[in-house]
């Protein structure tokens, strides 16, 4: 139990769909962060939350992408007309309270063909 | 600006000691380790901060050199549970962790 579940865990889908990812914390967390990670390489930046708010968006994040937290609770992340450059594990983190210790999700896997 | 971490893969026979390398040209608050397993996500191991405190593992020990944005990863007397691809995480105190590229160590019997 790592404190966040995320769904799907996989996902298949071909070139020019829209995929979702939803990330649910077990508890309260007011920061919740967007990795996305490709094979060999370690966890990218793409944006994070403070409760509802978004906070920063790397400029990885095209504007195909978008996120939303719209309760402070659980996230969204969207990807519309996917690329296969998309293919990649999508990872939800949240941070401890006092320091940015993070508890990634199990991810997302999305290959898009 | 994704920190620089060395060597990309190591292969160690289980009892044999091994030293990760991560460095930033940026001025940096805290650097974290973390290990991954194939098919699993990260996994936190320790922190250290600006200014000395470290918080982590207790079998893994790390150093931060402040003046050179450097950190160092020390495997010790390693054991088969160490394989996995270990990466560094730097902040500049803006609440983002950047991650390396990534180094793959294999410990075998």
């Amino acid at each position: 139990d790592t404190g966040v579940s995320q769904n799907p865990r996989h996902k298949i889908t071909k070139r020019g769909q829209n995929v979702t990812f939803r990330c649910d914390p077990i508890s309260e967390h007011n920061r919740l962060y967007w990795y996305r990670q490709t094979l060999g390489q370690g966890p990218e930046f793409l944006t994070y939350f403070q409760n509802e708010a978004q906070l920063e968006k790397s400029r990885l994040l095209s504007d195909r992408f978008s996120a939303e937290r719209p309760k402070g609770s659980f996230s969204t992340l969207e990807i519309q007309r996917t690329e296969q450059g998309d293919s990649a594990m999508y990872l939800c983190a949240l941070p401890e309270a006092e320091v940015n210790v993070l508890t990634f999700g199990a991810g997302s896997r999305l290959t898009v063909l | 600006q994704q920190p620089v971490q060395s060597p990309q893969a190591v292969i160690l026979r289980e009892g044999e000691d091994a030293v990760i390398n991560c460095s930033s040209s940026k001025a940096l608050y805290s650097v974290h380790w973390y290990r991954q397993k194939h098919g699993e996500a990260p996994v936190f191991l320790m922190i250290l901060l600006k200014g000395g405190e470290q918080k982590g593992h207790e079998k893994i020990s790390a150093s931060f050199n402040e003046k050179k944005q450097q950190s160092s990863l020390y495997l010790t007397a390693s054991q088969l549970s160490y394989s996995g691809t270990y990466f560094c995480g730097t902040e500049m105190r803006d609440y983002k962790l950047s991650f390396g590229a990534g180094t793959t160590v294999t410990v075998r019997a």
